[in-house]
């Protein structure tokens, strides 16, 4: 089964330019998480799509930022101007939809498959 | 959100036992403690969860303290290979929320040959 693939690897780009990043989940994952770390930080969440719905927006830092999930497969994320400080490694996850009511568990959660990442440097 | 503490950092020693401590004094009754960890130039990789009990799969094992203030990720022999970052993360149940993760610094496992 292919994991999660994030493209492209590497992207060098100037500031004030655009730069759109790329995610395939496991094919099956209704759930599609982006990440980021950036120099010297801890990862931080970005937000979460449920399908092609956004479930969460609550990490994106500002409106340069727009992430879509047309379709409910494959997601991108787009920098528009980008900024010296988005300078980092974008990670994007998937998981397999909850059904905690389907099984009857109050803790079930889901176990997060992460791609290799894309790292973005902004000059 | 509850919050874990964690060394910066710890060495071990190829084939030898690493006991990597998390501290959560604030942790809620129904939080899951989760590990993940980092390899160099790689995304997380989940490592194991737990409750209450202790947890054993074939990565690792989860030393849960009685009174869920802290937990043990246990690596019985440590390879060269799992050097990487480590991450303790308390998890609520799901209830419709999202369920992204919280990453802390972690502690960075040196593994010497």
């Amino acid at each position: 089964e292919a994991g999660v693939t994030q493209f492209p690897s590497h992207s060098v780009i100037e500031k004030g330019q655009t730069v759109t990043l790329r995610c395939d989940p496991i094919s099956g994952h209704d759930n599609l998480y982006w990440y980021r770390r950036v120099m010297g930080k801890e990862i931080k969440f970005l937000l979460h799509f449920v399908k092609e719905s956004k479930q969460d927006e609550s990490g994106m830092p500002n409106n340069r930022f727009l992430a879509e999930r047309t379709g409910g497969t494959y997601s991108t994320l787009k920098v528009q101007p980008a900024e010296l400080e988005d300078s980092g490694v974008y990670f994007c996850a998937s998981s397999q939809t909850w059904e905690a009511g389907r099984l009857g568990l109050a803790g079930i959660w889901d176990t997060q498959y992460f791609g290799p990442g894309t790292r973005l440097t902004v000059l | 959100d509850a919050k874990t503490t964690q060394p910066n950092s710890m060495e071990s020693n190829e084939e030898e036992p690493v006991h990597l401590p998390c501290n959560h004094s604030t942790i809620s009754g129904t939080d899951y403690i989760h590990w993940y960890r980092q390899l160099p130039s790689q995304g997380p990789e989940y490592v194991i969860h737990g409750l209450t009990s202790n947890v054993n799969n074939r990565m690792a094992s989860l030393a849960i303290a009685e009174d869920r203030k802290s937990s043990t990720l246990i690596l019985h022999r440590a390879t060269l290979r799992d050097a990487a970052v480590y991450y303790c993360i308390l998890r609520p149940p799901f209830s419709g929320n999202t369920g992204k993760l919280i990453f802390g610094q972690g502690t960075t496992l040196q593994v010497k040959p």
